[in-house]
């Protein structure tokens, strides 16, 4: 079952912040929001997650609402190699469970 | 260090035939992942290994496929008898904090 929704697709202009945003609604006090992305042709990527604070390292930012039902993704200055399907993953164990993501294509 | 390293890339095979798939973990990682990804069903987790030992294989699909992982560096998925509807690219993925896993470059695997 799955525990994340996520816009099939979206469109961000090369320069510009990327915002994914993924709900959550069932989440559960102990399961984290994981993002994952995977580029054509390769293996997915870790890039970050959180619990319930906002987090940041050097790919990118993680919002958490404070209800913590829904997060969003901020890629700050998007690049033509930031293209590829972005994964929200919900969950507490060593088992990620990855849905359908988000295909962002970067454009010029 | 080089990543995690699959072997083949690429494999080709008949149906019926026997299919074993390689991946050398990044040193030190103590989990170790294999999934599997079509269009029509996505990233699939297979199985995993923690310390060597399989701790979930409730994605294996069927008696067909099967998982070893004799020590800390090395890892088999093998497939016999191989089917068309095997035909995916198989990920191996490994990492020292379970969430954090670093993928292969996968084998991408025709069954005619």
């Amino acid at each position: 079952d799955a525990k994340t929704t996520q816009p099939t697709s979206m469109d961000c202009a090369e320069g510009r912040a990327a915002n994914l945003p993924c709900n959550h609604s069932t989440i559960s006090g102990n399961e984290y929001v994981y993002w994952y992305r995977q580029i054509h042709s390769q293996g997915p990527q870790y890039i970050i997650h959180g619990l319930k604070n906002n987090e940041t390292n050097e790919m990118a930012s993680l919002i958490i609402t404070e209800d913590r039902k829904s997060s969003t993704l901020i890629l700050p200055h998007a690049t033509l190699r930031d293209t590829a399907v972005y994964y929200c993953i919900v969950g507490n164990t060593d088992k990620l469970i990855f849905g359908t993501g988000t295909r962002l294509q970067v454009f010029p | 260090d080089a990543g995690v390293i699959q072997s083949p890339r690429h494999e080709v095979t008949e149906m019926g035939q026997e299919v074993t798939l390689r991946c050398k973990p990044i040193s030190g990682h103590d989990y170790l992942f294999w999934y599997r990804q079509t269009m029509m069903r996505g990233l699939e987790l297979l199985i995993y290994f923690n310390n060597n030992v399989p701790i979930d294989d409730s994605g294996m699909p069927e008696d067909r496929f099967s998982a070893k992982m004799p020590n800390a560096s090395f890892s088999t998925l093998k497939i016999q008898p191989s089917e068309p509807r095997d035909s995916a690219v198989y990920f191996c993925a490994s990492s020292l904090i379970s969430y954090e896993q670093y993928f292969g470059p996968g084998t991408r695997l025709t069954v005619t």
